[in-house]
Parts: C-alpha cells; structure tokens; sequence
C-alpha cells in the first residue's frame, strides 16, 4: 500500500525557515518523481514544487523560486522542502505527492504551515 | 502562466441528478487536464487525467470531456458522496508549470 506521511509544519515567524519532510513506503520511491502541493486555509490548490526521481532535476512555481529547495533522499524513501524567507501568503497544508505523468494519485495527509507573527 | 477558470463556483444539483462542471484554460492544453475531487479534511483525489480518462477506482458515474480550452466534468446520477468542490488542473507545460482551477463547490439543492 502506498503511503506519504508529511512532517515539520507549524507555527513560524515571517522570515523564519522551516524543514518539511515526506515518508514514503509501498513503492519504489527512487523511481518517481515528486510534488508538493499546498493549499491556503479555505483557499484552492496550488502546485509548489516537483523533483526528478534522482534528484537532478527540480522546478518551482514563481512565488517561491529562490526561497524554497525540494530534495528526496531515495536511500531514506524521503522528500523534503525547505522553505525559507517565509512569509504569511505562504501558510497553507503542503501536502506531498507522488506524481503519475504530471498528475497526482497518491498525496499524505498534509502538514500545516503558519506563518504569522 | 496558464490560467485557469471554473465555473460555476458552487452548484445546487439534487441527488439522482446530473452535474455538470466547466473549465476553461487562458491557452490551449490539448488534452493535457486533470479533475480533482475534494472533502473537507481530506487530499484530493484524482478522479480524470487526459480530459477523459477516468482513474483506477473511480466510477462510471464520472466523466470528461474536452481538448483545447474547453473542458467538462460531467457526474450522472449523483450520489451523496459526490458532493464536494472540484478543481481542474493543466499539465501541458514543460518544464512544469501546473495550475490549478479555483474550483467548484458541489452542493446537495
């Protein structure tokens, strides 16, 4: 069975940084690609990130380029997300996805991120 | 950036009926849409990829249709688990570009 479990969400301060992680298992992580996905309380979905499945390619939605970094560790069967210079349009759930030829299947359940002062 | 419109933003059908949701894109995606559903609390679900190739699982109730900038999603015989917003999505782009629609909201009338 395919399962995604994110982490790292909370409360953080604007400008501050903080480190989510997905958890894959019941596939062959280092064989697909990645994706998060966020969504604003209330609000609709937003693609944020997707990464080869080696790693050696990574692309980003404008709003974020040059503050948040997707990587996998396909020892450890993880994706993470490292947001930086966080701001408050950008607290949403980031949920984790396993990309199947640019859509989604299989997501986690999320993990939320706030960012207010 | 492809742009995205759905419409309407919230639909009243009753249940037995027949709902049917639209998505336009700002350029063309051919057949490169995807339909979503979402429940509170809970990850979307793929339900169409291709514009009309229905998901492993999902039932014939639902259906898609389109190629361009017009697209529809078209659920027969609603149930009350259908009741939901739906999001459309393009994937024409490369490198990846994805973006969502703002989606529709599928109320019980």
């Amino acid at each position: 069975e395919v399962q995604l479990v994110e982490s790292g969400g909370g409360l953080v301060q604007p400008g501050g940084s903080l480190r989510l992680s997905c958890a894959a298992s019941g596939f062959s992580f280092s064989s697909y690609w990645m994706s998060w996905v966020r969504q604003a309380p209330g609000k609709g979905l937003e693609w944020v990130a997707s990464i080869k499945q080696d790693g050696s390619e990574k692309y980003y939605v404008d709003s974020v380029k040059g503050r948040f970094t997707i990587s996998k560790d396909n020892g450890k069967d993880s994706l993470y997300l490292q947001m930086n210079s966080l701001r408050a349009e950008d607290t949403a759930m980031y949920y984790c996805a396993r990309d199947e030829h640019s859509t989604w299947v299989y997501w986690g359940q999320g993990t939320l991120v706030t960012v207010s002062s | 950036e492809i742009v995205m419109t759905q419409s309407p933003a919230t639909l009243s059908v009753s249940p037995g009926e027949r709902a049917t949701l639209s998505c336009r894109a700002s350029q063309t995606v051919s057949s490169n849409l995807a339909w979503y559903q979402q429940k509170p609390g809970q990850a979307p679900r793929l339900l169409i990829y291709g514009a009309s190739t229905r998901a492993t699982g999902i039932p014939a109730r639902f259906s898609g249709s389109g190629s361009g900038t017009e697209f529809t999603l078209t659920i027969s015989g609603l149930q009350s688990e259908d009741f939901a917003v739906y999001y459309c999505q393009q994937y024409k782009n490369w490198p990846p570009e994805y973006t969502f629609g703002q989606g529709t909201k599928l109320d019980i009338k």
